[in-house]
């Protein structure tokens, strides 16, 4: 079956520890993104990848970064830099960097003591 | 400045009987508004993609329609199973979505 697959879902870490969120996906699609969902707000877009090797920072870049050396994988490190890492982080993708019909995965949800 | 509003904040409904959710926007050049289901603990799910003031989708007990300034979501007899948040999000011409904060569907049997 296609789809995106996040992992872990659920994550603790201590202050000042960077983690990496994995996020794969099977569809063949071009455009990955990262949105970050905190209760009572919408989501909003961390950076998102039109192509391999290519990304841009979304509304919220600041303590993050990804990479994207294949089209199937978009991986977000939450660095320590991130002031207020605790959140639920969705991974999605689409066909065509133009539309806003996503594919979103099943979340990881970073806790950070 | 490019805005989503989504009301009420939560609905609770009994089963069988039919609302209406909100989201009104105001953005420069909109390219396409697009609503979205999501269960709790779960990453949305893309439901329907509204291009044009009057255009309408159905599915199943799901209706969307559009106008200059806002859209409904319809739910028609609704049932337990279509309890969830239901997202609605905006596409002006930079591209970007922006994303309203949802409306919490509740359908009590």
């Amino acid at each position: 079956d296609g789809g995106i697959t996040q992992s872990p879902k659920y994550l603790f870490r201590k202050e000042g520890q960077n983690v990496t969120l994995s996020c794969e996906q099977n569809l063949n699609h071009d455009a990955m993104y990262w949105y970050r969902q905190d209760p009572g707000q919408g989501l909003r877009l961390i950076y998102y990848s039109q192509i391999v090797n290519d990304f841009q920072k979304g509304d919220i870049a600041e303590g993050y970064s990804v990479s994207r050396e294949k089209k199937e994988s978009f991986p977000l490190t939450v660095t320590s830099a991130q002031k207020n890492p605790t959140a639920f982080y969705l991974c999605a993708s689409s066909g065509d960097s133009h539309t806003g019909e996503l594919f979103f995965g099943e979340g990881s949800r970073l806790t950070v003591l | 400045e490019d805005q989503v509003t989504q009301s009420p904040e939560a609905l609770r409904l009994q089963e069988g009987e039919s609302s209406s959710l909100n989201c009104s926007y105001t953005v420069s050049g909109l390219r396409g508004l697009f609503w979205y289901r999501q269960d709790p603990g779960k990453g949305p799910e893309f439901l329907f993609t509204l291009y044009s003031a009057g255009e309408e989708k159905e599915k199943e007990r799901l209706k969307a329609t559009l106008t200059k300034k806002e859209s409904f979501l319809h739910i028609t007899a609704p049932k337990p199973e279509d309890s969830a948040t239901y997202l609605c999000a905006v596409q002006a011409r930079a591209n970007n979505l922006f994303f309203g904060t949802g409306t919490r569907l509740t359908v009590i049997p």
